[in-house]
């Protein structure tokens, strides 16, 4: 067990919506990563948050966001919800950012955009 | 721009075979290399991770190589079994902040 869980497991809004999806890290990991995979596709990261601080981010618009606790885990917000942010959003964790860290993925909030 | 390639992208093959999966990548400048198994609609479980340094890791029936001047790894499964049946995904950790692009997967199918 990786010890990252995401809530909720799934998730129904409307087009315009906002929604909320949020990830509780493995016991000792500082760094979130968040990532969106469509249907049949690789996972596409979006942003990292390491301490607290936005540490990285990937291609994808503004309205696109992203809070980190100080007991680290995070939230991942997107507004005005379009029917192609359909995807599976999932949440990895690792101890430091670095070349000897490895990625601990939860697994999975399902959004559907309708 | 860092890019995956994964080949093939599906694969059936019958129970106790041994099989090789391919990954390719265009930037040799990478800090690791790490593979995912993902079954459907779950999230992806860690299989092995290989340092930029590293040439290969072995776990249990996996073994995973890492060529970084080629931009190639190779993901094998010995004595594969039907519960080996699932998409595999490799991903590349891009910088210091391992970032990960992945590659689009191999869906694998063991048959009994």
């Amino acid at each position: 067990e990786t010890g990252v869980t995401q809530s909720p497991t799934h998730l129904i809004k409307t087009r315009g919506q906002q929604v909320t999806l949020r990830c509780s890290s493995q016991s000792g990991h500082n760094t979130v990563s968040w990532y969106q995979q469509a249907l049949g596709q690789g996972p596409q990261f979006i942003f990292q948050y390491y301490r607290e601080e936005e540490n990285g981010r990937g291609n994808f618009p503004p309205r696109f966001s992203g809070l980190q606790f100080p007991n680290y885990s995070s939230e991942l917000n997107v507004n005005a919800l379009e029917l192609d942010d359909s995807a599976l959003y999932l949440c990895a964790s690792s101890a430091e950012p670095g070349a000897f860290s490895e990625a601990f993925f939860g697994q999975g909030t399902r959004l559907t955009v309708v | 721009k860092q890019e995956v390639t994964q080949i093939p992208a599906a694969l059936s093959v019958p129970e106790g075979e041994n099989l090789v999966l391919n990954c390719s990548f265009t930037d040799s400048a990478i800090y690791n290399l790490q593979w995912f198994r993902q079954d459907p609609g779950k999230g992806l479980t860690s299989l092995l991770l290989i340092q930029s340094s590293q040439r290969e890791q072995t776990s249990g029936r996996l073994n995973a190589s890492l060529d970084k001047s080629s931009g190639r790894s190779t993901l094998y499964i010995a004595a594969s079994q039907p519960g080996d049946s699932a998409t595999y995904l490799c991903a590349v950790g891009v910088n210091a902040g391992n970032m990960l692009t992945f590659g689009g997967g191999t869906r694998l199918m063991v048959k009994p």
